[in-house]
């Protein structure tokens, strides 16, 4: 149990367009989903905190209208990489609050080119 | 806020034994945990230790000391798979997961 699926797991786009990754609990109902960036060497970086009906609470530093993060549902989250540069070339993770506060369950992961 | 230190890199032989070392400073604590992350894919979860004292999982066992800001995974009979990167997080009272840089575990034969 506790399976979290990411899509696409990796994806090349051009400068100035925008990229869509969907993060989905498959087996169970999370309100709570957490997107991260990680750059090669370096560890995760929370970016956003995604609570399903509400709008997401970005970390500092993050802009908000750069990536855009929606959780429609209780099983999905998407974030949106608007007009993506190749400095937002990244891993991007997302993860899951499971049914006890403390748990979160990882996605499989999404590289991102920008070329 | 949050600062969490481990050491950048460790090398050690197959079949032996190495301590991953890591201490942090947090404003809340939920929780610390252990991650194991090998490159390209996501973390996955080793071990959570919210209560003082050693946790024992297979060849990994994890220790906290809440009053030392303190915590370590042990990998015991070090196997070749084991080489990749370990990741200590601390969750605060938010819930949000603080991760350390990590640290490089490579395994030689």
């Amino acid at each position: 149990g506790a399976v979290v699926s990411q899509h696409p797991s990796w994806v090349i786009c051009k400068s100035g367009t925008s990229v869509k990754i969907e993060c989905r609990s498959l087996d169970f109902q999370a309100t709570t989903m957490f997107w991260y960036r990680q750059f090669p060497k370096q560890s995760l970086m929370l970016m956003a905190t995604s609570n399903e009906g509400s709008k997401a609470t970005y970390e500092q530093g993050v802009e908000k209208d750069k990536f855009l993060i929606n959780h429609a549902s209780l099983t999905l989250s998407t974030l949106t990489v608007t007009s993506a540069h190749p400095e937002d070339s990244s891993f991007y993770i997302c993860s899951a609050r499971g049914p006890a506060d403390y748990e979160q369950y990882f996605g499989p992961g999404t590289r991102l080119t920008v070329t | 806020g949050q600062n969490i230190d481990q050491p950048t890199e460790m090398t050690a032989t197959e079949g032996a034994i190495v301590q991953i070392n890591c201490t942090y400073q947090t404003s809340g604590f939920n929780g610390l945990f252990w991650y194991q992350q090998h490159a390209g894919e996501a973390p996955t979860f080793l071990s959570y230790n919210v209560l003082d004292g050693l946790e024992e999982k297979g060849r990994f066992s994890s220790f906290l000391s809440r009053s030392k800001g303190y915590s370590y995974l042990l990998l015991k009979e070090l196997q070749m798979k084991d080489s990749a990167s370990y990741l200590c997080a601390v969750i605060e009272n938010d819930y949000k997961l603080s991760f350390g840089a990590g640290t490089t575990v490579t395994v030689r034969a």
